[in-house]
Protein backbone atom coordinates (compact mmCIF):
# COMPACT_ATOMS: atom_id res chain seq x y z
CA UNK A 1 0.00 0.00 0.00
CA UNK A 2 1.41 3.33 -1.13
CA UNK A 3 1.85 6.51 1.07
CA UNK A 4 0.75 8.37 -1.76
CA UNK A 5 -2.32 7.14 -3.84
CA UNK A 6 -3.17 7.51 -7.01
CA UNK A 7 -5.38 6.12 -9.77
CA UNK A 8 -4.06 3.05 -11.72
CA UNK A 9 -4.87 4.64 -14.90
CA UNK A 10 -6.51 7.57 -16.42
CA UNK A 11 -7.76 8.03 -20.44
CA UNK A 12 -9.63 10.72 -22.61
CA UNK A 13 -9.68 11.92 -26.41
CA UNK A 14 -7.52 14.24 -28.03
CA UNK A 15 -8.16 17.44 -26.53
CA UNK A 16 -10.10 16.61 -23.77
CA UNK A 17 -9.15 17.22 -20.29
CA UNK A 18 -7.92 14.66 -17.95
CA UNK A 19 -7.16 14.92 -14.16
CA UNK A 20 -4.67 13.18 -12.23
CA UNK A 21 -5.39 12.69 -7.67
CA UNK A 22 -2.93 11.95 -5.53
CA UNK A 23 -3.82 11.14 -1.86
CA UNK A 24 -1.78 11.50 1.25
CA UNK A 25 -2.01 12.52 4.52
CA UNK A 26 -0.85 15.38 7.13
CA UNK A 27 2.80 14.05 7.38
CA UNK A 28 3.29 14.65 3.68
CA UNK A 29 0.90 16.00 1.50
CA UNK A 30 -0.17 17.72 4.15
CA UNK A 31 2.86 19.10 5.09
CA UNK A 32 5.37 19.41 2.41
CA UNK A 33 5.22 20.24 -1.86
CA UNK A 34 3.70 18.00 -4.28
CA UNK A 35 5.78 17.30 -7.40
CA UNK A 36 5.06 15.29 -10.53
CA UNK A 37 6.85 13.40 -13.01
CA UNK A 38 6.20 12.27 -16.19
CA UNK A 39 7.53 8.95 -17.63
CA UNK A 40 7.41 8.90 -21.67
CA UNK A 41 8.22 4.83 -22.10
CA UNK A 42 11.93 4.37 -22.37
CA UNK A 43 13.00 7.60 -20.66
CA UNK A 44 14.36 8.81 -17.43
CA UNK A 45 11.42 10.32 -15.70
CA UNK A 46 11.42 14.36 -16.05
CA UNK A 47 9.80 16.84 -13.60
CA UNK A 48 6.44 18.03 -14.89
CA UNK A 49 5.15 20.66 -11.73
CA UNK A 50 7.02 21.33 -8.69
CA UNK A 51 6.22 23.45 -5.49
CA UNK A 52 1.92 22.29 -5.88
CA UNK A 53 1.62 24.19 -9.18
CA UNK A 54 4.88 25.29 -10.68
CA UNK A 55 5.87 24.40 -14.23
CA UNK A 56 9.41 24.01 -15.15
CA UNK A 57 10.77 26.35 -18.33
CA UNK A 58 9.69 23.91 -21.22
CA UNK A 59 6.79 22.54 -19.89
CA UNK A 60 3.01 23.40 -21.60
CA UNK A 61 0.80 25.07 -19.72
CA UNK A 62 -1.64 22.49 -20.64
CA UNK A 63 -0.09 20.75 -17.51
CA UNK A 64 -1.39 22.31 -14.52
CA UNK A 65 -0.76 21.21 -10.61
CA UNK A 66 -3.20 22.01 -7.47
CA UNK A 67 -2.82 21.26 -3.96
CA UNK A 68 -5.55 20.89 -1.03
CA UNK A 69 -4.64 19.43 2.50
CA UNK A 70 -3.67 16.33 1.93
CA UNK A 71 -4.34 15.96 -1.39
CA UNK A 72 -3.60 16.96 -5.04
CA UNK A 73 -4.15 16.64 -8.34
CA UNK A 74 -2.15 16.93 -11.90
CA UNK A 75 -4.68 17.95 -14.71
CA UNK A 76 -3.61 17.66 -18.53
CA UNK A 77 -5.65 19.78 -20.87
CA UNK A 78 -5.83 19.54 -24.69
CA UNK A 79 -4.86 16.02 -23.93
CA UNK A 80 -2.41 15.12 -27.42
CA UNK A 81 -0.86 11.73 -28.50
CA UNK A 82 2.63 12.76 -26.90
CA UNK A 83 1.05 13.11 -23.27
CA UNK A 84 0.75 9.24 -23.43
CA UNK A 85 3.32 8.01 -20.46
CA UNK A 86 3.39 7.16 -16.96
CA UNK A 87 2.21 10.04 -14.30
CA UNK A 88 3.90 10.06 -10.72
CA UNK A 89 3.04 11.82 -7.87
CA UNK A 90 6.03 12.65 -5.09
CA UNK A 91 6.44 14.33 -1.34
CA UNK A 92 8.60 14.06 1.73
CA UNK A 93 6.89 12.07 4.37
CA UNK A 94 8.02 13.49 7.74
CA UNK A 95 6.71 10.09 9.74
CA UNK A 96 8.85 8.39 7.57
CA UNK A 97 11.77 10.55 7.11
CA UNK A 98 11.91 10.18 3.48
CA UNK A 99 10.39 11.10 -0.08
CA UNK A 100 7.49 9.13 -1.81
CA UNK A 101 6.25 8.50 -4.90
CA UNK A 102 2.98 7.77 -6.06
CA UNK A 103 2.33 4.46 -8.12
CA UNK A 104 1.90 5.51 -10.91
CA UNK A 105 -0.99 6.63 -13.16
CA UNK A 106 -0.74 5.26 -17.07
CA UNK A 107 -2.66 7.87 -19.00
CA UNK A 108 -4.20 6.97 -22.23
CA UNK A 109 -4.74 8.99 -25.13
CA UNK A 110 -7.65 6.95 -26.71
CA UNK B 1 24.06 22.33 -20.03
CA UNK B 2 23.37 20.11 -16.70
CA UNK B 3 23.61 16.13 -17.39
CA UNK B 4 23.99 13.51 -15.30
CA UNK B 5 25.48 10.45 -16.90
CA UNK B 6 25.62 7.24 -15.20
CA UNK B 7 27.46 3.98 -15.47
CA UNK B 8 26.57 1.12 -17.89
CA UNK B 9 24.45 -2.20 -16.88
CA UNK B 10 25.77 -4.63 -14.48
CA UNK B 11 24.57 -8.04 -14.00
CA UNK B 12 25.35 -9.62 -10.67
CA UNK B 13 24.75 -13.02 -8.59
CA UNK B 14 22.13 -12.56 -5.54
CA UNK B 15 24.55 -12.38 -2.15
CA UNK B 16 27.01 -9.40 -4.20
CA UNK B 17 27.18 -5.83 -4.62
CA UNK B 18 26.60 -3.51 -7.24
CA UNK B 19 27.87 0.13 -7.42
CA UNK B 20 27.03 2.38 -9.81
CA UNK B 21 28.06 5.91 -10.39
CA UNK B 22 27.00 9.24 -11.57
CA UNK B 23 28.68 11.63 -13.07
CA UNK B 24 27.60 15.72 -12.77
CA UNK B 25 28.55 18.90 -15.24
CA UNK B 26 27.77 21.54 -15.86
CA UNK B 27 26.83 23.38 -12.73
CA UNK B 28 27.85 22.95 -9.17
CA UNK B 29 28.34 20.32 -7.98
CA UNK B 30 28.60 20.94 -4.46
CA UNK B 31 24.77 23.31 -4.92
CA UNK B 32 22.72 20.48 -5.35
CA UNK B 33 22.11 16.85 -3.42
CA UNK B 34 22.07 13.64 -5.63
CA UNK B 35 19.37 11.44 -4.91
CA UNK B 36 19.12 7.69 -5.98
CA UNK B 37 15.71 6.54 -7.17
CA UNK B 38 14.92 3.03 -8.79
CA UNK B 39 12.05 1.05 -10.73
CA UNK B 40 11.84 -2.78 -10.78
CA UNK B 41 10.20 -4.19 -13.16
CA UNK B 42 6.13 -3.53 -13.39
CA UNK B 43 6.79 -1.39 -10.52
CA UNK B 44 6.54 2.23 -9.59
CA UNK B 45 9.43 4.59 -8.54
CA UNK B 46 11.32 4.00 -5.24
CA UNK B 47 13.34 6.76 -3.30
CA UNK B 48 16.32 5.39 -2.02
CA UNK B 49 18.14 7.87 0.01
CA UNK B 50 20.57 11.10 -1.13
CA UNK B 51 24.25 12.99 -0.69
CA UNK B 52 24.93 16.33 -0.08
CA UNK B 53 27.81 16.72 -2.19
CA UNK B 54 28.74 19.50 -0.02
CA UNK B 55 29.53 17.71 3.21
CA UNK B 56 29.59 14.11 1.83
CA UNK B 57 26.16 13.68 4.46
CA UNK B 58 23.78 10.95 3.80
CA UNK B 59 20.30 10.25 4.21
CA UNK B 60 18.77 6.75 3.25
CA UNK B 61 15.44 5.17 2.94
CA UNK B 62 14.49 2.98 5.78
CA UNK B 63 14.15 -0.13 4.21
CA UNK B 64 17.25 0.31 2.66
CA UNK B 65 18.97 1.28 5.33
CA UNK B 66 22.44 -0.97 6.37
CA UNK B 67 22.30 -2.07 2.26
CA UNK B 68 22.79 0.87 0.63
CA UNK B 69 26.14 3.52 0.85
CA UNK B 70 26.41 6.49 -1.36
CA UNK B 71 29.42 8.09 -1.23
CA UNK B 72 31.19 11.19 -3.67
CA UNK B 73 34.12 12.31 -5.28
CA UNK B 74 34.55 15.94 -5.66
CA UNK B 75 37.27 15.69 -7.29
CA UNK B 76 35.51 14.55 -10.02
CA UNK B 77 32.17 15.63 -9.43
CA UNK B 78 30.98 11.71 -9.04
CA UNK B 79 28.27 10.34 -7.00
CA UNK B 80 28.21 6.18 -6.14
CA UNK B 81 25.41 4.21 -4.98
CA UNK B 82 26.19 1.05 -3.72
CA UNK B 83 24.18 -1.63 -2.73
CA UNK B 84 24.84 -4.98 -1.04
CA UNK B 85 23.27 -8.13 -0.55
CA UNK B 86 21.80 -8.18 -3.39
CA UNK B 87 18.86 -10.29 -4.67
CA UNK B 88 16.43 -11.14 -7.11
CA UNK B 89 13.74 -7.89 -6.41
CA UNK B 90 16.67 -5.65 -6.40
CA UNK B 91 16.55 -5.76 -10.76
CA UNK B 92 16.15 -2.80 -11.33
CA UNK B 93 16.25 0.63 -13.43
CA UNK B 94 18.41 2.73 -10.72
CA UNK B 95 18.22 6.60 -11.52
CA UNK B 96 20.38 9.53 -10.33
CA UNK B 97 18.90 12.92 -9.87
CA UNK B 98 19.40 16.31 -8.36
CA UNK B 99 17.75 18.89 -6.01
CA UNK B 100 18.59 21.96 -5.18
CA UNK B 101 19.59 21.79 -1.59
CA UNK B 102 15.66 21.59 0.61
CA UNK B 103 13.60 22.36 -2.39
CA UNK B 104 12.35 19.00 -2.60
CA UNK B 105 12.34 18.42 -5.93
CA UNK B 106 14.10 16.35 -8.67
CA UNK B 107 14.55 18.93 -11.89
CA UNK B 108 17.10 16.45 -14.02
CA UNK B 109 18.03 13.06 -13.82
CA UNK B 110 20.39 10.41 -15.14
CA UNK B 111 19.63 8.25 -17.92
CA UNK B 112 19.55 5.07 -15.50
CA UNK B 113 21.51 2.09 -15.26
CA UNK B 114 20.15 -1.39 -15.09
CA UNK B 115 21.32 -3.14 -12.67
CA UNK B 116 20.06 -7.63 -13.32
CA UNK B 117 20.33 -10.13 -10.06
CA UNK B 118 20.88 -13.38 -11.49
CA UNK B 119 22.56 -16.66 -10.82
Amino acid sequence: QSVLTQPPSASGTPGLRVTISCSGSSSNIGSHPVNWYQRLPGTAPKLLIYSNNQRPSGVPDRFSGSKSGTSASLAISGLQSEDEADYYCAAWDDNLSGFFFGAGTKVTVL
Amino acid sequence: QVQLVQSGAEVQKPGASVKVSCKASGYTFTSYYIHWVRQAPGQGLEWMGRINPSDGSTRYAQRFQGRVTVTRDTSTNTVYMELSSLRSEDTALYYCAREMVTTHYFDYWGQGTLVTVSS
